[in-house]
């Protein structure tokens, strides 16, 4: 069955330093990845999706991910974090029998001190 | 860009009740979708819709059940509301045809079932 794993449910880390989320998937067929962010009452923005052009795929807002076969991993990282990045943060895979509806991972909540 | 419109942010019913959540889109998409997100598990996928008067059911469709009578709108419903359905409820759309089609998300609706 497909699953994505997100691990660590909380991550802290200060202003300027570097961001790094994880994220592994089981899919038993090529994946298609995406990261979604949530930022407080608000619905999920997409930030990235991997579409097997390349591996190292570039997001908004200076986020980007990298796909590796070998791992099963997605993860996210941005070089500097900013205070607003502070948010809710979604892996998610294509269901393969729900046609283009996604599998989401728990979600990884990432703060951000100053 | 593409609006989800979800008419309620917040609803507060009770146990026994009929409750529908409504979702709106603008973008002439013909997959729509209904997720709960509750805290530690992420986004689950109730039902989906892949055009007008068609539903399938998701990954935790049981209480729910599904309306989609117009290509924009796809309606969520409870036919006895109880109180572990207390959740937020996002609807999202799509395109079909490509399985890296991201979703649209609408910004929620936060049901509380007393």
């Amino acid at each position: 069955a497909q699953s994505v794993t997100q691990l660590g449910s909380h991550v802290s880390v200060s202003e300027g330093a570097l961001v790094l989320l994880r994220c592994n998937y089981s899919s038993s067929v090529p994946p298609y990845l995406f990261w979604y962010v949530q930022y407080p009452n608000q619905g999920l923005q997409l930030l990235l999706k991997y579409t097997s052009a390349a591996t190292l795929v570039k997001g908004i807002n200076g986020f980007e991910a990298e796909f590796k076969k070998s791992e099963t991993s997605f993860h996210l990282t941005k070089p500097s974090a900013h205070m607003r990045d502070a948010a809710e943060y979604f892996c998610a895979v294509r269901h393969n029998q729900a046609g283009t509806a996604l599998i989401f991972g728990k979600g990884t909540t990432l703060s951000v001190s100053s | 860009d593409v609006k989800v419109t979800q008419s309620s942010r917040y609803l507060v019913k009770r146990t026994g009740e009929k409750v529908f959540l409504e979702c709106v889109q603008d973008m002439d998409h013909e997959n729509m979708f209904w997720y709960r997100q509750d805290p530690g598990l992420g986004l689950r996928l109730i039902y989906f819709s892949y055009d007008v008067k068609m539903k399938e059911k998701g990954d935790i469709p049981e209480g729910y059940s599904v309306s989609r009578e117009k290509k924009e709108r796809f309606s969520l419903i409870l036919e006895s509301a109880s109180t572990n359905q207390t959740s937020m409820y996002l609807c999202a759309s799509s395109q079909p045809g490509s399985r890296n089609s991201p979703l649209h998300f609408g910004n929620g609706t936060r049901l509380t079932v007393t």
